[in-house]
């Protein structure tokens, strides 16, 4: 069964950092490209970042390129989101998925408040 | 970017009754090799969003046969035959042809 767990997140000051991170199971996570993808409470999903199966290639959304880095250990089979300089609209639920979509974690809970 | 627009449902739609999502994209999600690149999908109240629909009209895997996608480049319709209580949520398109991904803003569906 795959499984996508997530963790890291909680209530973090505006400017500081936070990483959080994505477990999976039950396939082979080297193969395969993954995403994290966000939702605002009460708000519609809005994709952050990719990652290809190897790190070759990465891809940002432009609201937090430049603060945010997508990375991946195939070892551990963990997916990373280093998410620094923070601000109250990061304040979200942030899912890791497969790029197919077809795969989601629980989510992790952000929110950015003093 | 690719901007995706979803419609909005005549809410509450009755039981039984089918139900058309809209869904247009800024360009065409049509690919020189055939493919459209359009997912569809649900999220149930308090859940993680649920794939139903890949290249704008494959259904994926365990997905009700009631659901169906069908468009063309830049119009897409996800039709829910006989509307259940578990079809209830927000349905949202996304498009996976270029980066940035988008997804257009959602469509609840009520049940009456």
């Amino acid at each position: 069964e795959v499984q996508l767990v997530e963790s890291g997140g909680g209530l973090v000051q505006p400017g500081r950092s936070l990483k959080l991170s994505c477990l999976a199971s039950g396939f082979t996570f080297s193969n395969y490209g993954m995403n994290w993808i966000r939702q605002a409470p009460g708000k519609g999903l809005e994709w952050v970042a990719s990652i290809s199966s190897s790190s070759s290639y990465i891809y940002y959304a432009d609201t937090v390129k430049g603060r945010f880095t997508i990375s991946r250990d195939n070892a551990k089979n963990t997916l990373y989101l280093q998410m620094t300089s923070l601000r109250s609209e990061d304040t979200a639920l942030y899912y890791c998925a497969t790029p197919t979509g077809d795969y989601w974690g629980q989510g992790v809970m952000v929110t950015v408040s003093s | 970017d690719i901007v995706m627009t979803q419609g909005a449902l005549p809410n509450p739609v009755p039981s039984g009754e089918s139900a058309s999502i809209t869904c247009q994209s800024s360009k065409s999600l049509l690919h020189s090799n055939g493919k459209t690149y359009l997912n569809w999908y649900l999220q149930r109240p308090g859940q993680s969003p649920q794939l139903l629909i890949y290249w704008m009209s494959t259904r994926a895997s365990g997905v009700s046969d009631r659901f169906s996608g069908s468009g063309s480049g830049t119009d897409f319709t996800l039709k829910i035959s006989s509307v259940e209580a578990e079809d209830v949520g927000v349905y949202y398109c996304q498009q996976f042809l270029e980066y940035p991904r988008t997804f257009g803003g959602g469509t609840k569906l009520e049940l009456k």
